[in-house]
């Protein structure tokens, strides 16, 4: 069982934006960095933001990260039909020994 | 170009042993941290555990410390992910990643294309 959680599930229209949040505890986002995921359907996952609001090289700046005491947030602006996947959030817990965990997972979809 | 290569789907029956495998291309194998990441059908990714093969330092996710083991062959860049005795609940898509670790995060910048395993009787 994750102890970060996200919403089951997020959706708007194109050219929307959308937000998933990711709460946690001291342990972990209150204390270390945020990492998010996307998984499209049928694939591995990818790394759309690191270290709580970083991107990548070749992520599309519609994608956007922010942290907030023991909460994270996901942004999707401009959403595309492509954005539809599953998202995943993930930290470091210190009470896992320095251990990692992912989010419970939200999934996006494109209306 | 950085690739990890995962050893193809397997189908076993409870209480058997198994060995899955991912080999490193294109990288530093032994400078770099691997893991495994487990989705069970439908549901979520979870950490396994995680080793930095020059020194063997592993770490396991409390829920997976006593279920499966991680080592390495160094001299052809594989690692493995080990059971002793499967569980139909073992049944899930495994991922090798290829992860950066720096004291207060763990980025995963490559992932394998998943190794796919069903236990059933």
């Amino acid at each position: 069982q994750s102890v970060l959680t996200q919403p089951p599930s997020a959706s708007g229209t194109p050219g929307q934006r959308v937000t998933i949040s990711c709460s946690g505890s001291s342990s972990n986002i209150g204390s270390n960095y945020v990492y998010w995921y996307q998984q499209l359907p049928g694939s591995a996952p990818k790394i759309v933001i690191y270290r709580d609001n970083q991107r990548p090289s070749g992520v599309p700046d519609r994608f956007s990260g922010s942290k907030s005491g023991t909460s994270a947030s996901l942004a999707i602006s401009g959403l595309r039909s492509e954005d539809e996947a599953d998202y995943y959030c993930a930290a470091w817990d210190d009470s896992l020994s320095g251990f990692d965990v992912f989010g419970t997972g939200t999934k996006v979809t494109v209306l | 170009e950085v690739q990890l290569v995962q050893s193809g789907a397997e189908v076993k029956k409870p209480g058997e042993s198994l060995k899955i495998s991912c080999k490193g291309y294109g990288y530093s194998f032994t400078t770099n941290w691997i893991g495994w990441v487990r989705q069970m059908p439908g549901k979520g990714l979870e950490w396994m555990g995680i080793m930095y093969p020059e020194d063997s330092v592993t770490k396991y996710s409390p829920s997976f410390q006593g279920q499966v083991t991680l080592s390495v062959d160094n001299s052809i860049s594989t690692a493995y992910l080990l059971w002793s005795s499967l569980k139909a609940s073992d049944s899930a898509m495994y991922y090798c990643v290829r992860a950066l670790r720096d004291g207060s995060g763990t980025y995963i910048d490559n992932w394998g294309q998943g190794t796919l395993v069903t236990v059933s009787s």
